[in-house]
């Protein structure tokens, strides 16, 4: 099994829709979350880290639920500049790596 | 402020031929690491820099990679005798503190293609 697991899409939504983009992990012990988001040729940048208590920026919510051992990313009145690969990205406490999925590829169509 | 920057940008080599990949990490940022990204794939670990302290070289694929970072700041990724599965972008990041929660930012790769 992946450490991190995700859906690697693609997502095809039209704008204005609402996503959610789950990724679950394997280590109960992991500690930091985060969502990069990647756009093609290009390289991952920060969207939003995850917090236990969930976390909203704008359009995007994420969610942490250490119980199941998953974290979500839900997308808001989609926009075409929202079309990228999201990336899960989970670190341990007392490590310094962070394993990244595979990302799930989300489309907005106009 | 400077991100992290890469160089180069795109490398085309013949297979057998050694390459060097160069980061220069964001300016007092003391955690430095080494990404492979493949047509579709994940980012694979290659190697972890953090201060003066022993690298993490767990991630190197084969004794044809190595790495060094030159007094805390400016790393090297060198590839001897390169093969076709070499091909691939090479993502280098650098982050403030490790250990911690500290956002890791990403360089804009070099694009390496091993004919």
């Amino acid at each position: 099994r992946k450490e991190v697991e995700q859906d690697p899409g693609p997502f095809n939504v039209p704008e204005g829709a609402t996503v959610a983009f789950n990724c679950t992990y394997s280590n109960s012990a992991s500690q930091s979350f985060f969502w990069y988001r990647q756009d093609c040729r290009k390289e991952p940048k920060l969207l939003m880290s995850v917090y236990s208590s969930g976390n909203e920026d704008g359009r995007f919510t994420a969610q942490l639920n250490r119980a199941s051992q998953y974290i979500s990313l839900l997308i808001r009145d989609s926009k075409l500049s929202d079309s990228a690969t999201y990336l899960c990205v989970v670190k341990g406490r007392r490590t310094y790596k962070y394993i990244f999925g595979t990302g799930t590829r989300l489309k907005v169509l106009a | 402020g400077a991100g992290v920057s890469q160089s180069p940008s795109n490398k085309v080599t013949e297979k057998g031929k050694d390459v060097e990949l160069r980061c220069d990490p964001i300016s007092g940022h003391t955690a430095l690491y080494w990404y492979r990204q493949s047509l579709g794939q994940g980012l694979e670990f290659l190697i972890y820099f953090q201060g003066n302290s022993a690298p993490d070289k767990s991630g190197l694929p084969s004794d044809r990679f190595s790495a060094e970072r030159t007094g805390g700041s400016v790393s090297t990724l060198t590839i001897q005798r390169t093969q076709q599965e070499d091909s691939a972008v090479y993502l280098c990041a650098s982050s403030l503190v490790s250990g911690t929660a500290d956002t890791q930012y990403f360089g804009p790769g070099t694009r390496l293609t091993v004919l």
